[in-house]
């Protein structure tokens, strides 16, 4: 597609349900990038992926969320055990490299709701 | 730490009005500069980005930004807004020896009242 599709866009679970999230970036990129985003807060850093491995997974803020890559173009974000904490927006971006002339390209997010 | 801040929270203007939202970083090193926007119901879109060379940058639909090193600021500035500028507006820094990890601000809502 022409830009970066993300699904699902709306996610209500219950507290200690798993959750997986899907990111398909823009065909050819080799970076791609999970953020979180809260009300009222700007995105915050979780992972990004040059190729198939997670090149910086710092802003991971626990062992229950966890992504992946495996082929180097789609990648799915899991949560294990959610809590009430992790309702956010989800967003995924990708970008053709991470040299700063690369422009940064987000899809619209999967909002996730932990009821 | 690294952070990023954006003094303005909400701001409300009218049209064709002057725009200068404040953004200042905290980043040792070296660092890569931008702005986004987010339009209502839109997705998160760039607006300008500094790396390097000169330090007033212009971006699409009239926005420019400069940098001054000295401040740690990299403020966002438009000479009259519209409208359709309403939308919220982040800045964001990396380093340039991790540019795959954008630290955002808050965000500042703008809205232009026509």
């Amino acid at each position: 597609g022409a830009g970066v599709s993300q699904t699902p866009s709306n996610k209500v679970t219950e507290k200690g349900k798993y959750v997986e999230l899907r990111c398909d970036p823009i065909s050819g990129h080799t970076a791609l990038y999970w953020y979180r985003q809260s009300l009222g807060q700007g995105p915050e850093f979780l992972i990004y992926f040059q190729g198939t491995g997670a090149a910086d997974d710092s802003g991971l803020p626990n062992d229950r969320f966890f992504a992946v890559r495996p082929e180097g173009s789609v990648s799915t974000l899991k949560i294990q055990r959610t809590e009430r904490g992790d309702s956010a927006v989800y967003l995924c971006a990708s970008s053709a490299g991470t040299a700063p002339g690369n422009t940064i390209y987000f899809g619209e997010g999967s909002w996730l709701t932990v009821v | 730490a690294q952070s990023v801040s954006q003094h303005n929270h909400h701001v409300i203007l009218s049209e064709a009005a002057s725009l200068e939202l404040g953004c200042n970083y905290s980043y040792g090193g070296t660092v890569n500069l931008f702005w986004y926007v987010q339009y209502p119901g839109q997705h998160l879109q760039l607006l300008l980005k500094y790396f390097s060379g000169d330090p007033l940058v212009k971006g699409i639909k009239g926005f420019e930004a400069e940098f001054i090193k000295s401040k740690f600021s990299f403020n966002l500035r438009k000479p009259s807004v519209q409208w359709s500028d309403t939308a919220e507006y982040f800045c964001a820094v990396t380093g340039s020896s991790n540019t795959g990890k954008l630290i955002f601000g808050q965000g500042t809502t703008l809205q232009v009242k026509p």
